[in-house]
């Protein structure tokens, strides 16, 4: 099946540095969805993607998706304590009516205060 | 409220008992899924359900089962718990008509002796 490979596995940053974390694949997506997952808490969708080459800002978080539809990264500028948790990049593995979705293994963020 | 809630949120058990993990939701959603978390391995997916007569399996259903009671109500069975089985699942719905964002509840930790 379908995989996604984020690097890195973990980050350990100060308070105040900009993050950069990608997601990549060996086959072609039509959506890359980014989620975060705080401590103790389900995942929560950050930002979504949906056309190759496109650029969206949440906030201090910007995402892009690769114009081979094959990867994306998540920039975090200005990074903040409670930046703190598990990042996912995900995909839908399939369409239709038959609709999954694969995610990456996670980069885990630390911000040191 | 919380719109996707799982019960319990902690559960400790022996090897070999049945342990039913429940999830409810008030979104509407008539698609639901079930996600084992491990360390290193992010979500990988148990089973889904796009209706109440709907049930599928995803990359890792051996050991488990799941029913749909109702439109509301997707629950997670592990019918002779094995320590391997140790992990956080989460249950996630999505919306037939809308984007391909799932909403995921709290989670459920689950510790198998």
């Amino acid at each position: 099946g379908q995989q996604l490979n984020q690097s890195p596995q973990s980050m350990f940053i100060q308070e105040g540095e900009d993050v950069s974390m990608n997601c990549t694949s060996s086959s072609i997506f039509n959506t890359w969805l980014w989620y975060k997952q705080d401590p103790g808490e389900g995942p929560v969708l950050l930002i979504a993607l949906y056309k190759a080459g496109e650029l969206t800002s949440n906030g201090r978080l910007t995402a892009q998706f690769g114009i081979t539809r094959k990867d994306s990264f998540l920039n975090i500028s200005a990074s903040i304590p409670s930046d703190v948790g598990i990042y996912f990049c995900a995909g839908p593995s399939s369409g239709g009516s038959n609709y999954k979705l694969t995610f990456g293994k996670g980069t885990l963020l630390t911000v040191n205060p | 409220d919380a719109d996707v809630t799982q019960t319990p949120r902690n559960r400790i058990t022996k090897t070999g008992k049945r342990i039913m993990l429940e999830c409810s939701q008030t979104k509407g959603h008539d698609r639901m899924y079930w996600y084992r978390q491990d360390p290193g391995l992010g979500l990988r997916l148990i089973y889904y359900s796009f209706d109440v007569k709907d049930i599928n399996k995803g990359e890792i259903s051996d050991g488990y089962s799941v029913s749909r009671q109702a439109q509301a109500k997707f629950s997670l069975s592990l019918e002779s718990a094995i320590p391997n089985q140790t992990a956080l699942y989460f249950c996630a719905t999505r919306s037939r008509v809308l984007t391909d964002t799932q909403y995921f509840g709290p989670g459920t930790r689950l510790t198998v002796l």
